[in-house]
């Protein structure tokens, strides 16, 4: 059974103060390794989508990595409007997609 | 470009009343339609998906129908809501396998 796992489930940052949010994933072939950002109350938004081990996607100061087992999505000098959940989904080679909890992410200015 | 919209954005109905959510698709065609529920705190459950007008699959027996009767409208349905229908239900698209997800802004149901 595909599962995602994403760590830690909760990221209190200050402004300015760079880090990183890691999704764990086994799946029965990988065809893509998709990363969503939600803000409360709304629907999740599409950021980066990564298809092999070694691709990376950079948007502003987000950062999202892949390796054969997990994604790493590196925030850097973060905002306090950077703050939301972010979400990871693995889809297999089946189609099915299965998503994480989610990391809530908290910038403090 | 394309566009998802569902309706309605928030929904307060009592324990034995029906339910419709609706949703539609702009600018594509034969899009693969997708009907979410998630939970306060979790990830997203995936209740039905379809390929196709009249063709739909169900990933979790329950309450709750789908109905495809147009190539980008999706609507879920329940003749009867239970307390534990509640939650945040999101419809989302994409052109097929390996392609992206994208999601509505989601409709919150409360069943009192």
């Amino acid at each position: 059974e595909d599962q995602v796992t994403q760590s830690p489930e909760a990221l209190r940052l200050q402004e300015g103060e760079s880090s990183s949010l890691n999704c764990s994933y086994t799946v029965s072939g990988l065809r893509g390794l998709f990363w969503y950002r939600q803000d409360p109350g709304k629907g999740p938004e599409f950021l980066f989508t990564l298809y092999s081990a070694g691709e990376e996607k950079e948007k502003e100061r987000l950062k999202a990595t892949l390796t054969k087992k997990e994604s790493f999505l590196h925030i850097t000098a973060p905002k306090p409007e950077d703050s939301a959940t972010y979400l990871c989904a693995v889809q297999a080679q089946a189609g099915k997609s299965t998503f994480g909890d989610g990391t809530t992410l908290t910038v403090k200015p | 470009s394309q566009t998802i919209h569902q309706w309605p954005a928030t929904l307060v109905q009592p324990v034995g009343s029906p339910l419709s959510l609706e949703c539609t698709v702009e600018g594509t065609s034969n899009p693969n339609l997708y009907w979410y529920r998630q939970a306060a705190g979790r990830g997203l459950q995936l209740l039905f998906y379809s390929v196709g007008i009249g063709q739909i699959s169900s990933e979790v027996p329950q309450n709750l129908s789908a109905s495809r009767p147009q190539d980008r409208q999706f609507i879920l349905s329940s003749k009867k809501l239970l307390l534990s229908d509640s939650g945040f239900y999101l419809c989302a698209w994409n052109r097929g396998r390996g392609n992206t997800i994208y999601f509505g802004e989601g409709s919150w149901l409360t069943v009192v």
